[in-house]
């Protein structure tokens, strides 16, 4: 099993539309949780953190819910520019912070 | 500002050929990371930095692997002898240190694109 587990998809959705993507972790040791967003043949960029009080910027929401060691992201209002590969990322504390990336959520905004 | 950075951004070699990639950290992080992205895999983490000293390789695929930090500003990941199956991007990131909750951001060079044939 994947230490970090995300629907590959692709989501193909019209621009205007709410999508949704979930990530699972397996290590109970993970300790700060993030999204990142990879556009084609670039470099991953920090999107949001994730906290377990949930976070909210703009039209984004994560939520984190460890008991059941799932993070999600909520894209409302979806633009063109949103179509990107997103990558859900833990920390695992081993004495210093070990990075998991997950496999990537891919999702198309179309017109 | 600049970026991370690194060099070459593309490389094309034989098998059994050296490679070495560089890179360069924003300055002040004492955190440097490498990372290899392929389709099949994802991005993985292949080794990190602390003040210039290794911390965890344990994702260094195989002896074929090394990689160095002499000082501060300046780290290398070499194979040597390259394979085809080591084609990827390969990815350099760096970060202050993340205190003890662990929540900072790592900030990505461009990548060194790998092909071995």
């Amino acid at each position: 099993r994947k230490e970090v587990e995300q629907d590959p998809g692709p989501f193909n959705v019209p621009e205007g539309a709410t999508v949704a993507f979930n990530c699972t972790y397996s290590n109970s040791a993970s300790q700060s949780f993030f999204w990142y967003r990879q556009d084609c043949r670039k470099e991953p960029k920090l999107l949001m953190s994730v906290y377990s009080s949930g976070n909210e910027d703009g039209r984004f929401t994560a939520q984190l819910n460890r008991a059941s060691q799932y993070i999600s992201l909520l894209i409302r209002d979806s633009k063109l520019s949103d179509s990107a590969t997103y990558l859900c990322v833990v920390k695992i504390n081993t004495g210093g912070f070990k990075t998991i990336f997950g496999a990537g959520t891919r999702l198309f905004v179309k017109a | 500002d600049a970026g991370v950075i690194q060099s070459p951004r593309h490389e094309v070699t034989e098998m059994g050929q050296e490679v070495t990639l560089r890179c360069k950290p924003i300055s002040g992080h004492d955190y440097l990371f490498w990372y290899r992205q392929t389709m099949m895999r994802g991005l993985e983490l292949l080794i990190y930095f602390n003040n210039n000293v290794p911390i965890d390789d344990s994702g260094m695929p195989e002896d074929r692997f090394s990689a160095k930090m002499p000082n501060a500003s300046f780290s290398t990941l070499k194979i040597q002898p390259s394979e085809p199956r080591d084609s990827a991007v390969y990815f350099c990131a760096s970060s202050l240190a993340p205190g003890t909750s662990g929540y900072n951001e790592q900030f990505f060079g461009p990548g060194t694109r790998l092909t071995v044939l």
